[in-house]
């Protein structure tokens, strides 16, 4: 079954750009991802839809801020313009026959 | 307004039971396949499991800690998601989420119902 993988913890400054990044396991690399946001002492919250040839479907009212991109099993999830409300954790999820999994979540600080 | 409410969650002992609601409002809950979602306290998400529609045979899926002491059901009638939980442990410990979307995305996230499982 289908495994993600992402990197624990992030960090960048107010205003700059950063990018994280969903690891599919082999032999899963034409799965599509979605990416959801949670703010502290907060419930999830859908981004985006992002499949394996980088196109991506943004929920309602996800600014333009937001994107998607992909390469091989990697999925991107990139914030431009950082703001303090960016700080949050970040989940990548993937779906299979049967299951849906979760990646581990990276926690992003804005410095 | 498109959205999930989650109910039923409180304190119970170790080997009890508990049933979570999750109605469904904004969209037309019966064609959508349902899950459950949990976050233990300091942990990530984990998918517990989930309903189908009833055109695709309303069938669940479940990971393996749960499967056997948690069921899942729909009554597309109340547009409402039920999660019955048999035999808690404490690592049943979170806070449950219920989530939906088409094609596999959950777009459409609850606001959680916590459960404490302790003695």
């Amino acid at each position: 079954q289908v495994v993600l993988t992402q990197s624990p913890s992030a960090s960048a400054s107010l205003g700059a750009s950063v990018k994280l990044t969903c690891t599919l396991s082999s032999g899963h690399s034409s799965y599509g991802i979605a990416w959801h946001q949670q703010q502290p002492e907060k419930g999830p919250r859908f981004l985006m839809k992002v499949n394996s040839d980088g196109s991506h479907s943004k929920g309602d009212g996800i600014p333009d801020r937001f994107s998607g991109s992909s390469s091989g099993a990697e999925r991107y999830l990139t914030i431009s313009s950082l703001q303090s409300e960016d700080e949050a954790d970040y989940y990548c999820q993937s779906w299979g026959t049967g299951i849906h999994v979760f990646g581990g979540g990276t926690k992003l600080t804005v410095l | 307004e498109v959205q999930l409410v989650e109910s039923g969650g409180g304190l119970v002992k170790p080997g009890e039971s508990l049933r979570l609601s999750c109605v469904a409002s904004g969209f037309t809950f019966s064609n959508v396949w349902v899950s459950w979602v949990r976050q233990a306290p300091g942990k990530g998400l984990e998918w517990v499991g989930r309903v189908k529609s009833k055109t695709a045979g309303e069938t669940t899926d479940y990971i393996a800690p749960v499967k056997g002491r948690f069921t899942i059901s729909r009554d597309d009638s109340k547009s409402t998601l039920y999660l019955q939980m048999n035999s808690l442990k404490t690592e049943d410990t979170a806070v449950y989420y219920c989530a939906t979307g088409m094609a596999g995305a959950f777009d459409i996230w609850g606001q959680g119902t916590m459960v404490t499982v302790s003695s």
